[in-house]
Order: structure tokens, then sequence, then C-alpha cells
């Protein structure tokens, strides 16, 4: 079965800094991958996919099929950045669409 | 489009009660799933649905049900409330022929069990 881990729950910054978010995962196949982004009480949104190797608010996500590793990164963090953000898998096949979540990393952004 | 709507918005239960969470989506989805957030434990799939009429468990079905009559209406409801279910629920669809398998999310409904 495939599982996604982001090891760290907390993340701080300063504004300005640079910010990574990490995710691995595992799973035998070709995954799909995805980073959502919650804001404060606000429904989850899709930040990134990594099928469409896009920069979003300033965010990137490069899939690193040795390493199993799907890092967002972003060189200058904003104080708007503070959220929650989860990584997802889509693991293809018979899994009707489901996606299998991390457990979530709060990122706080210090001005 | 209004997108994946939810309601209630917030909701107080005692232990023992029971009700349903309301989720409806207008994009024509056939997939549809219902999550369960708790703080530090990311989300947790409790039931899915591939089609009207059709519905499976997900990871943390216990203590809850759900049906499909309609494409568009995927209700989850709650038996005999424990504190245990406190928590954030969230609704979320998807279209099965998607080359990217995106979720769209509801708001949520945050519930307290007392």
């Amino acid at each position: 079965a495939q599982r996604v881990t982001q090891p760290e729950k907390l993340l701080s910054v300063f504004k300005g800094a640079p910010v990574e978010l990490k995710c691995n995962y595992s799973y035998s196949g070709s995954p799909e991958l995805f980073w959502y982004v919650q804001y404060s009480r606000q429904r989850l949104q899709l930040l990134l996919r990594h099928i469409s190797r896009e920069s979003i608010k300033g965010f990137t996500a490069d899939l690193n099929k040795g390493e199993t590793s799907f890092h967002l990164k972003k060189p200058f963090a904003q104080e708007e950045d503070s959220a929650m953000y989860y990584c997802a898998l889509y693991a293809g096949g018979t899994s009707y669409g489901k996606l299998t979540f991390g457990q979530g990393t709060i990122l706080t952004v210090h001005p | 489009n209004a997108g994946v709507t939810q309601t209630p918005k917030f909701r107080i239960l005692k232990i023992g009660q029971s009700m349903t969470l309301q989720c409806t989506q207008d994009m024509n989805h056939n997939y549809m799933y219902w999550y369960r957030q708790d703080p530090g434990m990311g989300l947790k799939l409790i039931y899915y649905s591939v089609g009207a009429g059709i519905t499976d468990k997900g990871e943390v079905p216990n203590g809850y049900n759900v049906s499909r009559s309609t494409t568009e209406d995927f209700p989850l409801r709650l038996e005999l409330a424990a504190p245990s279910q406190t928590s954030v629920y969230f609704c979320a669809s998807s279209y099965s022929r998607a080359t990217i398998h995106e979720q769209y999310f509801g708001p949520g409904t945050r519930l307290t069990v007392t």
C-alpha cells in the first residue's frame, strides 16, 4: 500500500527566508503527486501538481523518483504563506480517484 | 459553479445524538469522498462513492454511514455520536475521466460532540 510522510508537523521561518516542506512517499508504481494548502479555517485547495511542473505563488516542487520525494520549496517566504500544507499521492489503477494524504505541515512565517 | 458545498458549518451534538452532514457538488463529478481532519493526524478517508448507488468504506468508517442516491449529493450520517467523532469533516469530489486526479473540497463542517 502507498504511504505519504511529511516529517515536520510544524515549520517556522522568517519573512524573506527560504522554506522547504518535505514530503516522502512509498509506492511501487508511478505516482501522481500533489500539494494542497489550507489557509486558516478555509477549505483545502490545490497548490501544485507534479505533472504540470508549474510554479504557483512562488512555490515549486520537483518529483525525485530516486529519493521518492516531492519537497515543496519557495525561495523567499511571505507572511501570507502561513498555512497548513498537505502532500498527497494518487496511485492510479483501481484507486477510484482516492488520494493518500500526509499528516500535514503547519508553516508559520514570522514578520 | 458553486463547486462543493457543505452544511452545516458548525454543529454541537450531545453524546448519543444523530445527525446528517450534507454535501452537494455541481460539477457533475462521479467520485465523491468524506474525510475527517484531526490535529496532527492529517486527513483520514471515511467513505467514498464512485457513482450514484455505489459506496465503499475508507480508512475510518466506524460510526458513520453514507448514501448516494444522486450524482450531486453525498450525505454522511452519524449515528449515536461519540466524543471521538469531534472533528472537522470535509467532503470532496473528483472526475473519473480526468487526466489529472485532483480533488475539489468543500468548506468543511466543524463538529463537536460533548
